[in-house]
């Protein structure tokens, strides 16, 4: 069965640095998302995208927060300067379509440490 | 503001027993539910989804009931394995770009 991928499985980095998180989607969806867990509590929605742009994001996606698709496959979010509180996992999901009956398949996730 | 929430943090049930986790959520305009279960290191999965103009929903093991009138989701599964212990969480789609809220999760605890 097709499944969305994350690399890596767990970041580390130090307060102030850029990381970029990166997702293949499953091949054939064309709707993709990042969301983030921080420790004990509930996923939360970070950013839509769809056609090489954002649809839609949260207020958690502020200026740190970036997304592309560099290429056919990758799916990259990147916080340009890290801040403590960006410690979580983070979820890329991917669905088919947008419109009801179209699930939303999600990877393993990347655990992100900042120190 | 709107939320999705679930009513109890934990859940043991004896294997072979049947399992009932239950959500309630406020915000009368999502018309699109999905339960997923997330194990221990891994991502949510996805376990099965139901329309609001729908009652219930069968899937393997799975039944999924929605009461609109007193905005209440709940996931039934059958003959509970110990591969089903794992935190459930029900989430509802908001806006047509398919962002969703996602509940803050019941733990499933299986007892062999």
């Amino acid at each position: 069965e097709p499944e969305v991928t994350q690399t890596p499985s767990h970041q580390v980095t130090q307060m102030g640095q850029e990381v970029i998180l990166r997702c293949v989607p499953i091949s054939n969806h064309l709707y993709f998302y990042w969301y983030r867990q921080i420790l004990g509590q509930k996923v939360e929605f970070l950013v839509s995208f769809y056609n090489n742009e954002i649809s839609e994001k949260s207020e958690i996606f502020d200026d740190q927060f970036s997304v592309e698709r560099p290429d056919g496959s990758n799916f990259t979010l990147k916080i340009r300067s890290t801040k403590l509180e960006d410690s979580a996992m983070y979820f890329c999901a991917s669905g088919a379509g947008r419109g009801l009956d179209q699930p939303q398949h999600f990877g393993d996730g990347t655990r992100l440490s900042i120190l | 503001g709107e939320s999705v929430g679930l009513h109890l943090p934990t859940l043991s049930v004896q294997e072979g027993d049947n399992s009932i986790i239950n959500c309630a959520y406020s915000n009368s305009a999502s018309d699109y539910f999905i339960w997923y279960k997330q194990e221990s290191g891994k991502g949510p999965q996805f376990i099965i989804d139901i329309r609001s103009n729908m009652d219930k929903r069968q899937g393997q093991r799975v039944t999924v009931l929605l009461n609109k009138t007193v905005k209440h989701l709940s996931l039934q599964i059958a003959a509970t394995q110990p591969g089903d212990s794992a935190v459930y969480f029900c989430a509802e789609n908001i806006g047509g770009n398919n962002r969703l809220a996602f509940g803050k999760g019941n733990q499933v605890v299986v007892i062999p």
